[in-house]
């Protein structure tokens, strides 16, 4: 079965500082691996993707996500956060062949001014 | 191009009622999706169209929720009766069919704003 892992329930940084969303995965065979960003009264967001190639994927807003296969690991990150990167952030994982999402429960980020 | 389209954007009933949700999705997407999101939790998905055919329903409680995409462009989601348990925010998504065109942003799924449904 497949399953998606964000382990912390909110996350605070400090304006100017790196930030890091934690997301693991099980799935069967190779994933494909999303972020969505959702701020309040708002649909998901697209971030970024991985779908193939280069471990290391740029998105908007300035984020980025490593694939990490062995640790079955897709982490968000940010090497500067902003206030206004406050928001609800998702990882969600796809098996190659299916249009299906299996969502994670959901990290808040809070960057402090 | 145009998002997905969904209302209305709030609404809020008493259980026992009927509500219905529509969902317009992003031009030339055959693949569009129903997902309950409640508060705290991840979207689940509740239904899956490919064009006007289920892809997956194995989540939807069949015994009060319906959908139908009959034309293959839009769709309608509706509970009957409604329950206190279905408040949540219900996001409609679409995605390219991948199987026909690799360049259309394969897999990637675009969301809708959501309807904000509270059940008294």
């Amino acid at each position: 079965a497949q399953s998606v892992a964000q382990p912390e329930d909110q996350v605070n940084v400090a304006e100017g500082n790196p930030l890091t969303v934690k997301c693991t995965y099980s799935v069967s065979g190779n994933p494909y691996l999303f972020w969505y960003v959702q701020y309040p009264n708002r649909g998901l967001q697209f971030l970024l993707k991985y779908i193939t190639g280069d471990n290391l994927v740029k998105g908007s807003y300035g984020f980025e996500a490593e694939f990490n296969k062995s640790q079955t690991s897709f982490h968000l990150k940010k090497p500067s956060a902003l206030v206004s990167d406050s928001a609800l952030y998702f990882c969600a994982v796809s098996r190659r062949g299916t249009y299906k999402y299996i969502f994670g429960t959901g990290t808040r980020l809070k960057v402090l001014a | 191009e145009a998002g997905v389209a969904q209302s209305p954007r709030y609404k809020i009933i008493e259980k026992r009622q009927s509500v219905a949700f529509w969902c317009n999705p992003i031009s030339g997407h055959a693949t569009l999706y129903w997902y309950q999101q409640i508060l705290g939790q991840g979207p689940k998905l509740l239904i899956q169209f490919q064009n006007n055919g289920v892809v997956d329903d194995s989540q939807l409680p069949k015994d009060r929720f319906s959908a139908e995409r009959l034309k293959g462009v839009d769709s309608t989601l509706k509970i009957q009766p409604a329950k206190l348990e279905d408040s949540a925010v219900y996001l409609c998504a679409s995605s390219a069919d991948g199987r026909l065109d690799t360049t259309k942003n394969y897999n990637e799924q675009f969301f809708g704003p959501g309807t904000r449904l509270t059940v008294l």
